[in-house]
């Protein structure tokens, strides 16, 4: 089984600029996930969707970050403008069942740098 | 508030000694209790996990000891090895409709088991 595939692997830019990552999931998981990982802290979660609806995004910060599921499957989430703490690793994770109620398997992340 | 308290930040371990890492928590809707390991330049992998109607759970070297009236609950790694080194979260996921499927993670452990 093909695991959660994340893109691009490392991202440079400079502050004020736009960034986008993507991901697909594991095949026929409904419920996908974005964390924020900074260095030395543990994994924030910034929105969360079963299938192509949003359930979660309590916590992203909607005036520069803005994420979406295509037809239930893969998923992107933009940064505009990025600043110098968006700087983390972004994690993307599924899990089989609606509401997420089964484990989560991560992808290998995508970690930004902001300069 | 929907915290998850853990502790130590790091630990060093010789090699075939117990490392122990602890968590607590504060919402008393959080119903199941992953255990997740990370490698450097890696996702977050499902280690182990618990629900709260148990007070422990072992699968292999790895344990997991709860205690409900507490909020409290840990790892332990029995004969621990070099390549247990890595870095542990805990985390907990709530059972309420508004907070289906989120986990919650703890600051992380960097576990060094030294040879």
């Amino acid at each position: 089984e093909a695991g959660v595939a994340q893109s691009p692997r490392y991202k440079i830019i400079e502050k004020r600029q736009s960034v986008a990552f993507w991901c697909n999931p594991i095949s026929g998981h409904a419920t996908l996930y974005w964390y924020q990982q900074i260095l030395g802290q543990g994994p924030k979660l910034l929105i969360q969707f079963q299938n192509n609806g949003v359930v979660d995004d309590s916590q992203l910060p909607k005036d520069r970050f803005s994420a979406e599921r295509l037809k239930g499957v893969d998923s992107t989430l933009k940064i505009q403008p990025a600043k110098l703490e968006d700087s983390a690793v972004y994690l993307c994770a599924s899990s089989l069942e609606e509401g997420g109620l089964t484990e989560a398997f991560f992808g290998q992340g995508t970690r930004l740098t902001v300069v | 508030q929907q915290q998850v308290k853990q502790s130590p930040q790091s630990l060093i371990v010789q090699k075939g000694g117990i490392s122990i890492i602890n968590c607590a928590y504060e919402n008393t809707a959080f119903d199941y209790f992953p255990w997740y390991q990370q490698f450097p330049g890696k996702g977050p992998a499902l280690l182990i996990a618990i629900r709260p109607d148990v007070s422990e759970k072992k699968e292999g070297r790895f344990t997991i000891s709860f205690n409900k009236s507490a909020k409290q609950f840990s790892l332990h790694i029995m004969d621990s090895q070099p390549g247990d080194s890595a870095t542990y979260f805990c985390a907990a996921r709530g059972s309420s409709s508004s907070n289906t499927g989120k986990l919650i993670f703890g600051q992380g452990t960097t576990l060094q088991v030294k040879p």
